[in-house]
């Protein structure tokens, strides 16, 4: 059986920095892209972040680039997304997701990070 | 890159089939057939319903369809459910920088 469990989130001060971890099982971790989609309160859905199996490829949407840093270690199956000088706006809920040919097939229950003083 | 665009809102009586509407642009939607839709309901993690504009993945009901014309895709329920009220979500691929967007989302209410 497929799994994704996120963890790491919380409450943080704006400016500060934190490291969400999705733990991956059920399937062969180093074969999959794995990307973020994040979720503001009582809003959509908005794509983050991918990295490829080898994780030698990333993309990140405008929003988050240059703060955000995703990242993978197939050996413990594992992906990252490191998260500095955060802002009020990036409060929502993070789920890891697993694509299967361009459709995301496989959701962790999502981590919730607050960012406020 | 814009979201895709749904209604806010759409409802039905039970039984009763209702449409909800996805549009984008020449470079997602109209440029590629991955176009997915995804359930959510409360306090819950998204769920596949339609995958590449009209397939269903295992175990997803026949009551849902989905199709495609132009830069526009939809997302058929038939037969309405009491269970199938909760929030929907289109996606597609793009050839813009994000490579994913999802749609605005459309609250499904059955009244």
């Amino acid at each position: 059986e497929v799994q994704l469990v996120e963890s790491g989130g919380g409450l943080v001060q704006p400016g500060g920095s934190l490291t969400l971890s999705c733990a991956a099982s059920g399937f062969t971790f180093s074969d999959y892209w794995m990307h973020w989609v994040r979720q503001a309160p009582g809003k959509g859905l908005v794509w983050v972040s991918r990295i490829n199996a080898d994780g030698s490829t990333i993309t990140y949407a405008d929003s988050v680039k240059g703060r955000f840093t995703i990242s993978r270690d197939n050996a413990k199956n594992t992906v990252y997304l490191q998260m500095n000088s955060l802002r009020a706006e990036d409060t929502a809920v993070y789920y890891c997701t697993r694509p299967d040919r361009y459709k995301f097939d496989y959701w962790g229950q999502g981590i919730v990070v607050t960012v406020s003083s | 890159q814009s979201a895709l665009t749904q209604p806010a809102s759409v409802s039905g009586s039970p039984g009763q089939s209702i449409t909800i509407s996805c549009t984008g642009t020449n470079s997602d939607i109209g440029a590629y057939n991955y176009v997915s839709w995804y359930q959510q309901h409360p306090g819950q993690a998204p769920k596949l319903m339609i995958y590449e504009v009209s397939n269903r993945p295992s175990g997803v009901s026949n009551r849902f369809s989905g199709s495609k014309s132009g830069n526009t895709a939809s997302l058929t329920i038939s037969g309405l459910q009491a269970e199938d009220e909760a929030d929907y979500y289109c996606s597609s691929y793009t050839s813009g920088s994000t490579t994913y967007v999802f749609g605005t989302g459309t609250k499904v209410s059955v009244l």
